[in-house]
């Protein structure tokens, strides 16, 4: 079983949905990051996230550090959302970052 | 905002021949670098970490005979792939942590290198 998993793998949707993506660690972690891949491979950091609650435009992330969950919500969502998110946990023991398995998310006009 | 430029974004190569791929961060100063490969349609694995000045870590399993790393400054990592093979056909992807240190900071990433070896 993977370190850190998320949910849905794939999610699909209409434009101006609510929009939430899922990631539940199974270790300690010093933070965890959420990152979004577009199709040509790029990679750009939305959060990083040791506890609380981040906002950026019509992003947000939470994280409960007890419950070893996060989440990724995108409000108001938009075609040009569509691309790949992914969660990395940043593990205290190992000092590495381990990433989800990525959820492709598609937001149709 | 800290950038970081990762040469070059594509290749292709014959098998037995070695590749280069830089990562120069532009704007700031990394100490530490990451290089990671994805295969498609899977997640990003943690090759290696990349220390200026020193030896990098391997990740298990990833041959550091193959993949040579080299951190002689504190804006550019290198990563060899030596007499590759088709199935190092792949996306490499470096990234930095802003503000030094591992990975429980801010993170910025290369734009990816695609690997194709015929």
């Amino acid at each position: 079983k993977n370190e850190v998993e998320q949910s849905p793998q794939n999610l699909t949707a209409q434009e101006g949905e609510f929009i939430t993506i899922n990631c539940s660690y199974s270790v300690g972690i010093s933070a965890l990051h959420w990152l979004q891949q577009h199709p040509g491979g790029g990679i750009v950091s939305l959060f990083m996230l040791s506890s609380g609650k981040k906002k950026h435009g019509r992003l947000i992330a939470t994280i409960n550090i007890q419950e070893k969950h996060s989440s990724l919500h995108i409000t108001a969502s938009h075609p040009r959302d569509s691309a790949v998110y992914i969660c990395a946990a940043f593990l205290q023991g190992a000092q590495k970052l381990v990433f989800g398995q990525g959820t492709r998310l598609t937001i149709n006009p | 905002g800290a950038v970081v430029s990762q040469h070059p974004s594509w290749v292709i190569c014959k098998s037995g021949t070695s590749v280069k791929i830089e990562c120069r961060s532009l704007d700031f100063q990394a100490t530490t670098m990451f290089w990671y490969r994805q295969f498609p349609k899977q997640s990003l694995m943690l090759m290696a970490t990349s220390n200026e000045g020193s030896k990098a870590t391997y990740e298990q399993g990833v041959e550091k005979d193959k993949f040579l790393i080299n951190h002689a400054s504190l804006t550019l990592s290198t990563l060899t792939v030596t007499s590759a093979h088709p199935e190092d056909s792949s996306f490499y992807i470096c990234s930095a942590s802003i503000g030094g240190g591992t990975g429980a900071n801010v993170l910025t990433f290369g734009a990816g290198s695609r690997l194709t070896v015929l």
